[in-house]
């Protein structure tokens, strides 16, 4: 079946400029979450969502991030004025509600 | 989370099997034993995961020692295209609970 689809797979955005990044789940999973991934580096958790209650936010590294899951599927990761420390690759995820995480192919972002 | 410990780094001839050691011995008894990989520039992938069983999927085999305080994960025919960073995590299986990836093992499968 399908995985995890993450759009668009590449972006190139100016500082201070906003971007969103759009994460389609597994269809019929009820968890889905957002990472991202510097060069060389580990995961870094930055939201969860799980069916309708309230998202697990405590990742996010600043107010100029945040993230909404509509109609408890597709979901989109915001990230106003963009800095440059902002680049890397952010990854979604998506689980039913006890098991493994499935992983998109992930956002290549880079703000020049 | 349990704190894992892995080898930097191993080499494996392709068509060989590929035996990935991980160290947990701060585990307790509700966590899983996990295990992803990541190839250069893709989302990481799961692979396969265990409580205290041994576990066997089209991917690779998990072996868990009676004491789960160690674990080995075998890929019985290494391809070229097993060349990946594995990571081991302990973790409780339930949702909400964020994957945390430590350094992991990059292995290299040469022809």
């Amino acid at each position: 079946g399908a995985g995890v689809s993450q759009s668009p797979s590449n972006k190139v955005t100016e500082k201070g400029k906003d971007v969103e990044l759009r994460c389609d789940p597994i269809s019929g999973h009820t968890a889905l979450y957002w990472y991202r991934q510097s060069l060389g580096q580990g995961l870094e958790f930055l939201i969860y969502f799980q069916g309708n209650s309230a998202p697990d936010k405590s990742g996010l590294p600043s107010d100029r991030f945040s993230a909404e899951r509509t109609g408890g599927s597709v979901s989109t990761l915001t990230i106003q004025r963009t800095q440059q420390e902002d680049s890397a690759v952010y990854l979604c995820a998506s689980s039913r509600t006890l098991g493994e995480q499935y992983f998109g192919p992930g956002t290549r972002l880079t703000v020049t | 989370d349990a704190k894992t410990t892995q080898p930097t780094s191993m080499d494996c001839a392709e068509g060989r099997a590929a035996n990935l050691p991980c160290n947990h011995s701060t585990i307790s008894g509700n966590e899983y034993v996990y295990w992803y990989r990541q190839i250069h520039s893709q989302g990481p992938q799961y692979i396969i995961h265990g409580l205290k069983n041994n576990e066997t999927n089209e991917m690779a085999s998990l072996i868990i020692t009676e004491d789960r305080k160690s674990s080995t994960l075998i890929l019985p025919h290494a391809t070229l295209r097993d060349t990946a960073v594995y990571y081991c995590i302990v973790r409780v299986n339930n949702a909400g609970n964020m994957l945390t990836f430590g350094g992991g093992t990059r292995l290299m499968v040469k022809p």
